[in-house]
């Protein structure tokens, strides 16, 4: 069975501070990874995903992860975040043939000002 | 660019009542997936379609079913509805490979309020 593990529920910074928001996953076969978005009242948008390749990801609104096989982790970061990126993070999983997404429970990130 | 569409967008249904709903995918995308997120909640598959045939199970209630339908829109049949049923149901489409370069766009949801 596949599963993620976000390690802050809830992450505070101050506008234009770095953050990172961690993730970790459990498989014993290839991963596919991603971020996700959802701002208060509305749908899952994607910020990024690993698929194959290099293991550095670059994603919308300046927001970057990197695949750590050896630490089996996924972590989201931004140099310098900004008001409008106070929403809820989620990371994905996806393994196998299947093909469904298994999301962690979240990470709410508030940018103070 | 054409999205995933959700109808309706919200819903108001009393306990045991019945609902339905709608997922319009992406054109040529024929995997269809249904997700379930509670309050503060991450959202939980339900269940997934592709080319009309049931592909994947997750935690869908034997109240709920589900379909794919000859033009790939799925619907979502929920029955004796619960309060514990109140929740944002997602769906999301896919091409047949979902990690190539497409992958995965989920619709807006459709707020379900059990009252």
């Amino acid at each position: 069975a596949q599963s993620v593990t976000q390690l802050d529920s809830q992450v505070p910074v101050f506008e234009e501070a770095p953050v990172e928001l961690r993730c970790n996953y459990s498989s014993s076969v290839s991963v596919y990874l991603f971020w996700y978005v959802q701002y208060p009242n509305q749908g899952l948008q994607l910020l990024l995903k690993y698929l194959s390749g290099s293991t550095l990801v670059k994603g919308i609104n300046g927001f970057e992860a990197e695949f750590n096989k050896s630490q089996t982790s996924f972590h989201l970061r931004k140099p310098s975040v900004h008001i409008s990126d106070t929403a809820e993070y989620f990371c994905a999983v996806s393994m196998g043939s299947n093909y469904k997404l298994t999301f962690g429970k979240g990470t709410l990130l508030t940018v103070n000002p | 660019a054409a999205g995933v569409i959700q109808s309706p967008r919200h819903l108001i249904k009393e306990k045991r009542e019945t609902a339905t709903l709608k997922c319009y995918p992406i054109p040529r995308h024929d995997t269809v997936y249904w997700y379930q997120q509670g309050p503060g909640q991450d959202p939980q598959f339900l269940i997934s379609f592709y080319e009309k045939m049931q592909s994947d199970k997750g935690s869908i209630p034997d109240r709920f079913s589900a379909q794919q339908f000859s033009d790939y829109h799925s619907e979502l049949n929920m029955s004796s509805l619960e309060l514990g049923d109140s929740a944002l149901y997602f769906c999301a489409s896919s091409p047949p490979s979902p990690t190539g370069q497409s992958g995965y766009t989920f619709g807006s949801g459709t707020r379900l309020t059990v009252v």
